[in-house]
């Protein structure tokens, strides 16, 4: 099973501010399968971001991503109030699995 | 638009039987996956199986093969997911969720089902 890593657990920031989101696999992907959720408290998780760096219709383009073999990136420019939640990624590559998440709060 | 209204929140004891639903509606229901998501509170969530309704392919994650059940209506576009025989551990929010193959990713979730298991 490829574990996911993310760091850190927690992002402490201001709106305005850029969030830098890590993803670790325990191994190399052999399939550009990496996405990225956004998580409210109380809401399901939403797709932001599939194949690494594709944004999902409707997301806006202060998301962006990025990333190959172990290592993956999620980057957040400007920070809006909204973008305050957890984030998780999740790897299809070899069975289905997601990080522990990363919670951004201000 | 696609929409997956899950059944509401369930109160149990160990031991009994629980089959929770996801009615899907706006897209071709024969022709998406649509899998079942474990979510423990404060933790991520963990894929728990999939089914493909145009012809009930299933699989499982090893970890909850054997003690979950998939299955699909055509007839009324939904998913079930039962237990035969519960336990404390399998409290958790259970989402459903259309996946864009089996080895891919999840586009569209329902809101959740709760479910508590306690004596």
């Amino acid at each position: 099973e490829i574990v996911l890593t993310q760091s850190p657990d927690t992002l402490s920031l201001s709106p305005g501010e850029r969030a830098t989101l890590s993803c670790r696999a325990s191994q190399s992907l052999n399939r550009n399968c990496l996405v990225w959720y956004q998580q409210k408290p109380g809401q399901a998780p939403r797709l932001i971001i599939f194949a690494i760096s594709a944004r999902a219709p409707g997301i806006p383009d202060r998301f962006s991503a990025s990333g190959s073999g172990t290592d993956f990136t999620l980057t957040i420019n400007r920070l809006e109030p909204e973008d305050f939640a957890v984030y998780y990624c999740q790897q299809c590559a070899d069975s289905l699995t997601f990080g522990q998440g990363t919670k951004v709060e201000v | 638009d696609v929409q997956l209204v899950q059944s509401g929140a369930e109160v149990k004891q160990p031991g009994q039987s629980l089959k929770i639903s996801c009615k899907t509606s706006g897209y071709s229901f024969s022709n998406y996956w649509i899998g079942w998501v474990r979510q423990l509170p404060g933790k991520g969530p963990e894929w728990m199986t999939v089914i493909y309704p145009g012809d009930s392919d299933t699989r499982y994650n090893p970890s909850f093969q054997g003690h979950v059940t998939i299955s699909a209506d055509k007839s009324n576009t939904t998913v079930y997911l039962q237990w035969s025989s519960l336990k404390a551990s399998d409290s958790a929010i259970y989402f459903c969720a259309r996946q864009r193959g089996y080895l891919s990713y999840f586009d569209s979730w329902g809101q959740g089902t709760l479910v508590t298991v306690s004596s």
